[in-house]
């Protein structure tokens, strides 16, 4: 079975400051990984995914099939990054897409 | 384009009775996948429907169903509501599904009493 852990629900950081939300996963095949962002009042919205390799407003995640994570890093927090973020793991073997339970990343200005 | 829309967007019920939630895709999506979000458990995954077939089907009973018509549009169903089925419910379309970037609508808010 598949499975995608956020270990953290909440992270707070001072605004300036380098962020890493932490997202593992378990899944025996071949992986594709996202991460989903929610702003307040506002919908479900794709962040980025592995395989563009893109920097999405300054975050970046690197697959780290080792140790089976997919950490979003973004070297300066920003205010408006405040929101709630959710890893995701479509699994081609069951064909489904599976979240994890997210991790609300709270900066303080 | 417009976006995912979905129906009604709130929702009160009370238990025992049935509900049905509506999903209208973006256009040209053929793909439309169903969650229930809730605080303590996040976005779990109930059904996937591509085409008027349900292609994947989540761990919740079977008193939750769904479908999806010719143009794509899907409904989903709860029946014998119960008190812990209170939550967002979220639906996404994708061209094709599968690794396919998801849209997801604004949510059905349920709250059953």
């Amino acid at each position: 079975a598949q499975r995608v852990t956020q270990p953290e629900k909440l992270l707070s950081v001072f605004k300036g400051a380098p962020v890493e939300l932490k997202c593992n996963y378990s899944y025996s095949g071949s992986p594709e990984l996202f991460w989903y962002v929610q702003y307040s009042r506002q919908r479900l919205q794709l962040l980025l995914r592995h395989i563009s390799r893109e920097s999405i407003k300054g975050f970046t995640a690197d697959l780290n099939k080792g140790e089976t994570s997919f950490h979003l890093k973004k070297p300066f927090a920003q205010e408006e990054d405040s929101a709630m973020y959710y890893c995701a793991l479509y699994s081609g073997g069951y064909q489904k897409v599976t979240f994890g339970t997210g991790t609300k990343l709270q900066v303080i200005p | 384009k417009a976006g995912v829309t979905q129906t009604p967007r709130y929702l009160i019920k009370t238990r025992g009775q049935q509900v049905t939630l509506s999903c209208s895709p973006i256009s040209g999506h053929r793909s439309v996948s169903w969650y229930q979000q809730t605080p303590g458990q996040g976005l779990q995954f109930l059904f996937e429907y591509f085409s008027e077939t349900q292609r994947n089907k989540g761990n919740f009973p079977g008193r939750f169903s769904g479908r999806q018509f010719s143009n794509s549009r899907s409904e989903m169903n709860v029946s014998t509501l119960e008190l812990g089925d209170s939550a967002l419910y979220l639906c996404a379309s994708s061209v094709s599904g599968g690794q396919d970037t998801q849209y997801f609508g604004p949510g059905t808010r349920l709250t059953v009493l």
